[in-house]
């Protein structure tokens, strides 16, 4: 079985600062690992995705992660927020054996002018 | 736009009633995906078909069912519905059916009352 814990459930930054939202998973297997964000009234577009290639994952708009096996963690940065930024970010686990995806409660990331 | 098109975009029922919430996939897309997003369960996988076939299941109740036609759109039925039913229902797809990208539809908002 897999879980994963969004440790935060809301981070606020000033625009042009670097943002850290915060995942640890726990897996059975060798998990996969993403970052979806949803911005209001959307659906969720994919930010980046870990699958067992290499730790540090470079995503869209800037977004990248890095996989921590050693500390079960997955999270997220970007070194200077924008205000489009500012959305729900979720932090997903998927176990080798079936494509269950189980997802984070999600960090709302809001972003001050 | 994912190219993942769901309908309706609203639905308002009154508690007892069956909805029917009806999913496209991306072009070429064979796997489809149901989640449902509610304030205090979050975001739950509910079901997978692969071409057709159930792959994967989630925290589905009883009450729901659902169907991946030979076209490949699929139809989330909810059926005895309760108040806590209310939410927003997702449907996903992707290419394969395991530890691929989804992609995310707009998703369904679903108001019982």
């Amino acid at each position: 079985a897999q879980s994963v814990t969004q440790l935060d459930s809301h981070v606020s930054v000033s625009e042009g600062t670097p943002v850290l939202l915060r995942c640890n998973y726990s897996s059975s297997y060798s998990p996969s690992l993403f970052w979806y964000v949803q911005h209001p009234n959307k659906g969720l577009q994919l930010l980046l995705k870990y699958t067992s290639a290499a730790t540090l994952v470079k995503g869209i708009n800037g977004f990248e992660a890095e996989f921590k096996k050693s500390e079960t963690s997955f999270h997220l940065t970007k070194p200077s927020a924008h205000m489009s930024d500012a959305a729900e970010y979720f932090c997903v686990v998927s176990g080798a054996k079936n494509n269950d995806m189980r997802f984070g409660a999600g960090t709302r990331l809001t972003v001050k002018p | 736009d994912s190219g993942v098109t769901q309908t309706p975009k609203h639905l308002i029922t009154a508690t007892g009633q069956r909805v029917t919430l009806r999913c496209s996939p991306r072009s070429g897309d064979l796997s489809v995906y149901w989640y449902q997003q509610s304030l205090d369960q979050g975001l739950q996988f509910l079901i997978q078909y692969y071409n057709g076939e159930e792959r994967a299941k989630g925290n589905i109740l009883e009450r729901f069912s659902a169907q991946q036609f030979p076209d490949l759109h699929s139809e989330l039925n909810l059926s005895s519905l309760e108040l806590g039913d209310s939410a927003l229902y997702f449907c996903a797809s992707s290419v394969g059916y395991s530890e691929n990208e989804q992609f995310f539809g707009p998703g369904t908002r679903l108001t019982v009352l």
